[in-house]
């Protein structure tokens, strides 16, 4: 299986910061690679797919970057609804594994 | 816009057999997207379980594979799961999910809200 490491795993911020978030494989995955914004109680929304694609709708603070084995994700100026827990999933190969999640807090 | 919904028991006895079945509404089971069942346990990060086409190839986590079995059911826009011999470690809040394959790479682009699955006597 493909392991996928996120650093950090916790992460404070405040408002109008620009925060970035690592996703590393544990082998090559071309830029089969996704992104997901987790709020607690809600189910995992798609922000970023292709390594670097804007899903319809997310706001253009988001994007993404990478190919192989190294990729972020980068928000630009954060809003407070951004505060939540990230996570990347690789869809390169089966079975399809996801990182262990950044929980994005308020500083 | 594509709706997916849970549906299932939310508790279930050790040594049991889980299955939820997970519909699709606006928008076709039966068009070229693969199907998927993710789970979470509760406070934990994400596990993929499998996922189905509509003709009914699948893949399964091989953590799981012995398990779980993901069926579709056409006629009434649906898939399901069923995952055996249960134990406390498959409590989790279970989701489905479209794999969207048309048009570019692969993207777990629609999601279920969620249901909690509780393995308990």
């Amino acid at each position: 299986d493909i392991q996928l490491t996120q650093s950090p795993s916790f992460l404070s911020a405040s408002v109008g910061d620009r925060v970035t978030i690592t996703c590393r494989a544990s082998q090559g995955i071309s830029s089969y690679l996704a992104w997901f914004q987790q709020e607690p109680g809600k189910a995992p929304k798609l922000l970023i797919y292709d390594a670097s694609t804007l899903q319809s709708g997310v706001p253009s603070r988001f994007s993404g970057s990478g190919s192989g084995t190294e990729f972020t994700l980068t928000i630009s100026s954060l809003q407070p609804e951004d505060f939540a827990t990230y996570y990347c999933q690789q869809l390169n190969n089966y079975p399809r594994t996801f990182g262990q999640g950044t929980k994005l807090e308020i500083k | 816009q594509v709706q997916l919904q849970e549906s299932g028991p939310g508790l279930v006895k050790p040594s049991g057999t889980l299955s939820l079945t997970c519909g699709v509404s606006g928008g076709s089971i039966s068009s070229s997207n693969w199907w998927s069942w993710v789970r979470q346990p509760p406070g934990k990060g994400l596990e993929w379980i499998g996922e189905i086409y509509h003709r009914g190839s699948t893949h399964y986590n091989p953590s799981l594979q012995s398990r779980v079995t993901i069926s579709v059911d056409k006629s009434k826009s649906q898939f399901s799961l069923t995952l055996s011999s249960v134990t406390a470690a498959d409590t989790a809040i279970y989701y489905c999910a479209r794999v969207n394959i048309l048009s570019g790479p692969p993207r777990f682009d629609y999601w279920g809200q969620g249901t909690l699955v509780t393995v308990s006597s």
